[in-house]
């Protein structure tokens, strides 16, 4: 079974600095989709990035950009040029190639974005 | 788009009652998906349907869970006695995927709380 794992519970920044936050998932599969969500409090859940496994490039979205390792297993998130509205509970989530949509998250990480 | 509805918002319960919860999906997204979030946590899958068809199931969802998406359109999860760890938030997600595609991006509603007292 596919696992996804998030080992900072908490991560801060300064605004208009960078940070990255970590992922690592388990899988055999080799053909599979890896997302970023954001999920700011009392709001719902956004989408922040996507990349295909089957993709060498790191995908990027205006300030935000990946580090897709596939051989390690790792997908970090990079934001740039963080700001206060950056702060929110970011979740790492794992998707199967084949035909079923469901994601598979991790525990989250909390950013703090400190002004 | 208005994006994904979830109705209501907050539910407050007594152990042993019945609940349930609506999704509007996105207007044309064919597939929707019902997750689980308690606090702290991430998401954990608890179905998901292609238009009508419920195609797969958690092991989660235990038999007081029922779900179901008449006509392809909205979504209902009903729970049957409630018992004090289905407290949580119950989210759902739509999303469109082309026939024969390999990929849709899923987006959320705003959740329901269900509380169980």
């Amino acid at each position: 079974a596919q696992t996804v794992t998030q080992s900072q519970p908490e991560m801060s920044v300064q605004e208009a600095e960078t940070v990255t936050l970590s992922c690592t998932y388990d899988t055999s599969e080799s053909d599979y989709y890896l997302f970023w969500y954001k999920q700011p409090p009392s709001r719902q859940m956004i989408l922040v990035i996507r990349q295909e496994a089957y993709k060498q490039q790191n995908a990027t979205e205006n300030r935000f950009s990946v580090n897709f390792q596939k051989a390690a297993k790792s997908f970090s998130l990079k934001i740039s040029d963080s700001q206060l509205g950056d702060a929110a509970m970011y979740f790492c989530a794992y998707r199967t190639g084949v035909s079923t949509g469901k994601l598979i998250f991790g525990q989250g990480t909390t950013l703090q974005v400190k002004p | 788009d208005t994006g994904v509805s979830q109705d209501p918002r907050h539910k407050i319960t007594k152990r042993g009652q019945n609940v349930t919860f609506r999704c509007d999906p996105i207007s044309e997204h064919n597939r929707l998906y019902w997750y689980r979030q308690t606090l702290g946590q991430g998401p954990e899958f608890l179905t998901y349907f292609q238009n009508e068809a419920q195609l797969e199931k958690s092991r989660l969802l235990s038999d007081r869970f029922s779900a179901e998406r008449p006509k392809g359109s909205f979504s209902t999860l009903e729970i049957q006695r409630t018992e004090q760890g289905d407290s949580a938030m119950y989210l759902c997600a739509s999303s469109f995927r082309l026939a024969g595609g390999r990929t849709d991006t899923q987006y959320f509603g705003p959740g329901t709380r269900l509380t169980v007292l």
